[in-house]
Order: structure tokens, then sequence, then C-alpha cells
């Protein structure tokens, strides 16, 4: 079965700090990752996905599968960063293809 | 803009009412997700269209049914509401299940 697990509820940082959402996922074939943003019940945006490897608004994310892990890093988090933000994993189940999304991080970035 | 659309915005209803939910996908995109968005359960996965048939079911209620058209757009129906079905109710929209969503703004539905 799909799953995903995201540890913290709640992130609490301080602006220039450096931030690290955590992501895990459960999945026996070849997964595909992404990380998702919400600001204030707006709706949900893409953030990354792992096939791009690529670096969006400072935020970069590496696949781990050895450790199973999608871990979203950013090195100086700034007070425009405070969101939700959700990864979510794209698999096949039961013979169709579907997105599971972890139940999300409420990142706070502080002055 | 995602290019996904939802109607209504805002939805105020009484309990045991009935209430329909629009979305339009991104051109092009075949799938269409139903999402519900509360404070205490988080994003929560309703149910998945594609091409106009059913393809996976969440934690969609037996009050609630759904349904995509020819035209590709969906509608979520919500029936005999309670008060905890009060949500932010999102739409969204891909190519294809594993290709990532384009979400709509939501439609804010509150039950009285």
């Amino acid at each position: 079965a799909q799953r995903v697990t995201q540890p913290e509820k709640l992130l609490s940082v301080f602006k220039g700090a450096p931030v690290e959402l955590k992501c895990n996922y459960s999945y026996s074939g070849s997964p595909e990752l992404f990380w998702y943003v919400q600001y204030s019940r707006q709706r949900l945006q893409l953030l990354l996905r792992h096939i791009s490897r690529e670096s969006i608004k400072g935020f970069t994310a590496d696949l781990n599968k050895g450790e199973t892990s999608f871990h979203l890093k950013k090195p100086f988090a700034q007070e425009e960063d405070s969101a939700m933000y959700y990864c979510a994993l794209g698999g096949t189940q039961g013979g169709s293809e579907k997105l599971v999304f972890g139940k999300g991080t409420k990142l706070t970035v502080n002055p | 803009d995602s290019g996904v659309t939802q109607t209504p915005k805002h939805l105020i209803t009484a309990t045991g009412q009935r209430v329909t939910l629009r979305c339009s996908p991104r051109s092009g995109d075949l799938s269409v997700y139903w999402y519900q968005q509360s404070l205490d359960q988080g994003l929560q996965f309703l149910i998945q269209y594609y091409n106009g048939e059913e393809r996976a079911k969440g934690n969609i209620l037996e009050r609630f049914s759904a349904q995509q058209f020819p035209d590709l757009h969906s509608e979520l129906n919500l029936s005999s509401l309670e008060l905890g079905d009060s949500a932010l109710y999102f739409c969204a929209s891909s190519a294809s299940g594993r290709s990532p969503l384009h979400f709509g703004n939501g439609t804010r539905l509150t039950v009285t």
C-alpha cells in the first residue's frame, strides 16, 4: 500500500535558520514524489517533484530510496515561507494510478 | 492560475440540505480528484475520476456522491448535510494518475 508520513504536524523556526520538513513514504514500486505548498488556506500549489531535481524558492528535496525519505530543505528560511506543506506519493494501487498525501506540516517562520 | 475552476467559492446552507459543487479541470486533463480539507482532519482524499469513470475512492461518505461528465467537468453532491461537513472542498486535475495535481481554489462550505 502507498503511505506517506509527515511526522511533524507543526514546525517553527526563526528567519534565517535552516529548515527541514520530513517526509517518509512506503511503497513497493518505483515512487514519484512531490511537495505541495498551501498558503493561508488557498489552493495547493506544486512546489517540487523529485524527477525534476530543481530548486524552487530556495527549497530542495532529495529522494533517498534507502531511507524511503523525501525531506524538504531550505538553508535560510524566510517569513513568506510560512505555510502548510504536503508531501505526496504517486504510484499504482489496484490497477489505478493515484496520489497519496501526507497529513501536512505547518511551517511558521518567526521574525 | 492553475486552470482548474471551482464554483461556487462559498456556500452557506443548513443542516439536512443538499448541495452540488462544480469543477472544471484544466484543458486536456482527464483525471479529476476531490478532496475535503477541514481544520481537524487535514486533507482527505474523497474520490477520483478518469475520463468519466470512477478510478479510486477514499474516505467518501455514503451521503456524498460524484460524477464526471462527457465534457470532463465534475460535480460533487453532498446530501443530508451535517455541521461536521463544513470544510474546504478542493478539486484537482491531472493528465494521468501519477502526474502532478493542479488544484482549484476550493469551495468553502459552511453548514449552519
